[in-house]
């Protein structure tokens, strides 16, 4: 069974920092791997989305890349903004299947 | 495009009632989900659809919930009877084979 774990559980930086989010699978047999954006009371936008083939992809000030082998991906924050308080969440489905997994989310304060 | 549509947005029943969520896929999507989210967590697959079919209810509570989605458009999901542990955002997506997921914006449900 997929496990996904998100560390830390809960980050708070200074506006202006620049900032990493991890996240661990235990199962590397993927075919993507998306990060997601969820405000307090809201549904989950999608950031990015990273294929297999792939080792990373950028949007704006977002960064994420992807290491099937070690089952890991991070996603990096240039230069925070308090907009960018949020909980981020990564997910992973299954090769063959189209379940997402995902992680319990690392919550973001941006200080300004 | 437009996104994927759900109502209500939130919902507050007593337990033992019954309650139903709505959703609206994007145009073109076969693939529709139903998750689960208490707070605190990640979202959890309840069914998933391909078109009009059932691909994946192993994590529903069939004794409760149902869903349907007739002509492999919109989607219901039922509970009866609800229960205090229900509290939760019921997220609906959607997704083409190989891409990425979009969520909708979740009903709020809490029972009490």
């Amino acid at each position: 069974k997929q496990e996904v774990t998100q560390i830390p559980a809960a980050l708070s930086v200074p506006e202006g920092e620049n900032l990493v989010l991890n996240c661990s699978f235990t199962d590397s047999a993927i075919y993507n791997l998306q990060w997601f954006r969820q405000d307090p009371g809201k549904g989950l936008t999608s950031l990015l989305l990273i294929q297999s083939s792939q080792r990373e992809q950028t949007s704006g000030r977002l960064n994420a890349s992807l290491d099937k082998s070690s089952g890991r991906s991070t996603l990096y924050i240039a230069a925070s903004q308090p907009g960018d308080s949020a909980t981020y969440l990564c997910a992973v489905p299954l090769t063959g299947a189209n379940n997402l997994f995902f992680g319990t989310g690392t919550r973001l304060t941006v200080i300004p | 495009e437009a996104g994927v549509a759900q109502s209500p947005r939130y919902k507050i029943i007593e337990k033992r009632q019954s309650v139903a969520f709505w959703c609206n896929p994007i145009s073109g999507h076969a693939t529709l989900y139903w998750y689960q989210q208490i707070l605190g967590q990640g979202p959890k697959l309840l069914i998933q659809f391909q078109n009009n079919g059932v691909v994946d209810d192993s994590q529903l509570p069939k004794d409760r919930f149902s869903a349907e989605r007739l002509k492999g458009v919109d989607s219901t999901l039922k509970i009866q009877p609800a229960k205090l542990e229900d509290s939760a955002v019921y997220l609906c997506a959607s997704s083409r084979q190989g891409m990425g997921y979009t969520f909708g914006s979740g009903t709020r449900l809490t029972v009490v």
